[in-house]
């Protein structure tokens, strides 16, 4: 049973236009979600989080929006650039503080940015 | 400073041996977790150590193992390799399993043939 869904498994966006990474969740325990953004052959690397308890969160060009009712999230990028072409993970953890101590992550969007 | 190390970086083994990866953590990072990437599964959680005690399982079975030793370095080992276990092995590490303070290892690469 897949928890956190990226339903998208690839986007493809013009540089300097908006990148929007969709995620879903069917667990309401989940609390805090994460982004993370892996290029190839590295390890995942952390970009933005967002808290259960906002909408909104925003880092530079990355803003993460959280729908709770509809158990949705989406990662905007504004900007695109071309550097910004890696596999999205969306991830989820339940148990505020880490008491759960696990990520759950969605399989992945592959975004490639176009010059 | 340092980042999160694993070793090795590729691995190929056959059905049925066993094999032990290595982790060590950013200097001062208590928790060290272990996934499993797949194509197919994305990235699954296989456990969680914090000052040597497991907090934490994901559903593998049981010839799936990990240790965490006093320096905070951990290791994973897997007995009995099946085809199936052929993946990329991530280390991540963290203060103290904070979920936003988790950095990862550039991974190993395991093939099982």
């Amino acid at each position: 049973d897949q928890q956190v869904k990226q339903n998208s498994p690839s986007l493809s966006v013009q540089e300097g236009r908006i990148s929007i990474l969709n995620c879903d969740y069917t667990n309401s325990m989940f609390d805090y979600f994460l982004w993370y953004k892996k290029y190839p052959a590295e390890g995942p690397t952390f970009l933005i989080s967002i808290s259960s308890i906002k909408d909104k969160n925003e880092d530079g060009r990355f803003t993460v929006f959280l729908n709770k009712s509809a158990k949705h999230l989406s990662l905007h990028i504004v900007p695109s650039q071309p550097g910004d072409s890696a596999v999205y993970f969306c991830a989820a953890s339940a148990g505020s503080g880490g008491s759960n101590y696990k990520l759950t992550f969605g399989k992945g969007t592959l975004l490639t940015v176009n010059p | 400073k340092a980042g999160v190390t694993q070793t090795p970086r590729y691995l190929i083994k056959t059905r049925g041996q066993q094999v032990t990866l290595s982790c060590s953590p950013i200097s001062g990072h208590r928790s060290v977790s272990w996934y499993q990437q797949t194509p197919g599964q994305g990235l699954q959680f296989l456990f969680e150590y914090f000052s040597e005690t497991q907090r934490n399982k994901g559903n593998f079975p049981g010839r799936f193992s990990g240790r965490q030793f006093s320096n905070s370095r951990s290791e994973m080992n897997v007995s009995t390799l099946e085809l199936g276990d052929s993946a990329l092995y991530l280390c991540a590490s963290s203060l103290a399993g904070q979920e936003n303070g988790y950095t990862f290892g550039s991974g190993t690469r395991l093939t099982v043939v």
